[in-house]
């Protein structure tokens, strides 16, 4: 079936300090990728997607590329703010199947430490 | 707009009982989730509604969970009877058709059994 990996957490930053979190998954067929983050309290949001190949997701300084030739979709930030600590998670969807519910990886957690 | 509607937001019971939870989706989203989250793990999905309609429980527990959305609106989930396992977050999510869609996810309901 399908699987998403992501790194292990918690991964702890200082203010401004570039961010990578690492995605990797194992699936076939027509994708789209996501990344959704949990803030302390709150339920799940959509941060990004990527529906095709080669797509970037951006969403409040966050980026991640589908990697079809790495099976990858790594989150990056330039520059990290308290405010964007939280639990990530990277997840995808087959688009080819009846079945499109999100499949999502382990989370990592993310500490910015001003 | 008002958000995904959980309840309750905490339950502690002991096993062998019986527990339900309510889910109350965004006004017009015609696919509905219940996604298990344990301590650790990303969210793992139990079962999708479209409209009333199950499209996927493959990985719902059938000898003791339920799960139902009458006139495809709100929805239940029961676990009877539960296990000291099943402690975990329960989250429901609905999004507007499903055809890998943005979803929405409540606060969801954290499940201790003792």
């Amino acid at each position: 079936g399908n699987s998403v990996t992501q790194m292990e957490g918690p991964v702890t930053l200082s203010e401004e300090a570039f961010l990578t979190i690492n995605c990797t998954y194992t699936a076939t067929g027509y994708l789209s990728l996501f990344w959704y983050v949990q803030y302390p309290g709150e339920g799940l949001q959509l941060l990004l997607k990527a529906t095709k190949a080669d797509d970037k997701g951006s969403n409040k300084g966050f980026e991640a590329t589908y990697r079809k030739e790495t099976t990858s979709f790594h989150l990056e930030k330039g520059s990290v703010q308290v405010s964007d600590s939280a639990v990530y998670f990277c997840a995808l969807i087959p688009m080819d199947t009846g079945r499109r519910a999100l499949t999502f990886g382990s989370g990592t957690r993310l500490q910015v430490q001003p | 707009e008002a958000g995904v509607a959980q309840s309750p937001r905490y339950k502690i019971i002991e096993k062998r009982q019986s527990v339900a939870f309510w889910c109350n989706p965004i006004s017009g989203h015609a696919t509905l989730y219940w996604y298990q989250q344990i301590l650790g793990q990303g969210p793992k999905l139990l079962i999708q509604f479209q409209n009333n309609g199950v499209v996927d429980d493959s990985q719902l527990p059938k000898d003791r969970f339920s799960a139902e959305r009458l006139k495809g609106v709100d929805s239940t989930l029961k676990i009877q009877p539960a296990k000291l396992e099943d402690s975990a977050v329960y989250l429901c999510a609905s999004s507007f058709r499903g055809v890998g869609e943005k979803l929405f996810f409540g606060s969801g309901t954290q499940l201790s059994v003792l």
